[in-house]
């Protein structure tokens, strides 16, 4: 059983259409990050989410930290090719530093 | 700038054969981890260490080691390699264990058990 759960698992769409990507668990975190990969490389960090409710945007992406802390979502306005990649939540609920079970997103131009 | 450095970066073993990932950081970080990718799916922590000396089981810890002998260095340990094991390993490091802080990654070893 994963901490993190991600949901699609794979999700492919047009260029210009909207997308969310969740990210569920049980626990309960202090704070959420997402990451993306690209092939071969390793997890780079986009944001990090602290506050229950919080929302960030970056650019035409859109992070939120659920309420109670336990979940958070990602969602992308009109996606680019370049948008295609790997999304992971992570989290640390301790000392140890858990990631989610991923979202490979894929957009065609 | 260094950061966190891994290898080697490709490796393949046959089954049974044992091998060690070696990872080193120079940013005096105390935490330090081991995860593994399969592809397509997100990380799943191996083994990790809060500071030299210390270690602990991750998600998926069988058939792996870990040691921890000086702040710098944490290598990974594969002894009797499986097929299971044939995935992309990354080591990385952070200041402290929650994800307030960021955390910094090697550039990922490709290892083949055949």
């Amino acid at each position: 059983t994963q901490l993190l759960e991600q949901s699609p698992q794979f999700l492919s769409i047009q260029e210009g259409e909207n997308l969310t990507v969740y990210c569920n668990s049980s626990s309960v975190f202090s704070s959420l990050q997402w990451y993306r990969q690209e092939p071969g490389e390793g997890p780079v960090l986009l944001v990090t989410v602290v506050t229950g409710g919080e929302v960030k945007k970056l650019k035409r992406l859109t992070f939120q930290f659920g309420d109670a802390r336990k979940d958070s979502s990602l969602h992308i306005t009109a996606a680019q090719p370049g948008d295609t990649g790997l999304y992971l939540c992570a989290g640390a609920p301790g000392n140890q530093f858990y990631f989610g079970t991923g979202t490979s997103l894929t957009v065609i131009p | 700038n260094a950061g966190v450095t891994q290898t080697p970066k490709f490796r393949i073993l046959k089954i049974g054969q044992s091998m060690t990932l070696q990872c080193t950081q120079d940013m005096n970080h105390n935490y330090m981890y081991w995860y593994r990718q399969d592809p397509g799916m997100g990380l799943k922590l191996i083994y990790y260490s809060v500071g030299a000396g210390i270690t602990d089981k991750g998600e998926v810890p069988n058939g792996y080691n870990v040691s921890r002998s000086t702040t710098e260095d944490f290598p990974l340990r594969l002894e009797l390699a499986a097929p299971s094991q044939t995935s992309v390993y990354f080591c990385a490091s952070s200041t402290r264990g929650n994800s307030g802080n960021t955390i910094y990654f090697g550039e990922g070893s490709w290892l083949t058990v055949v």
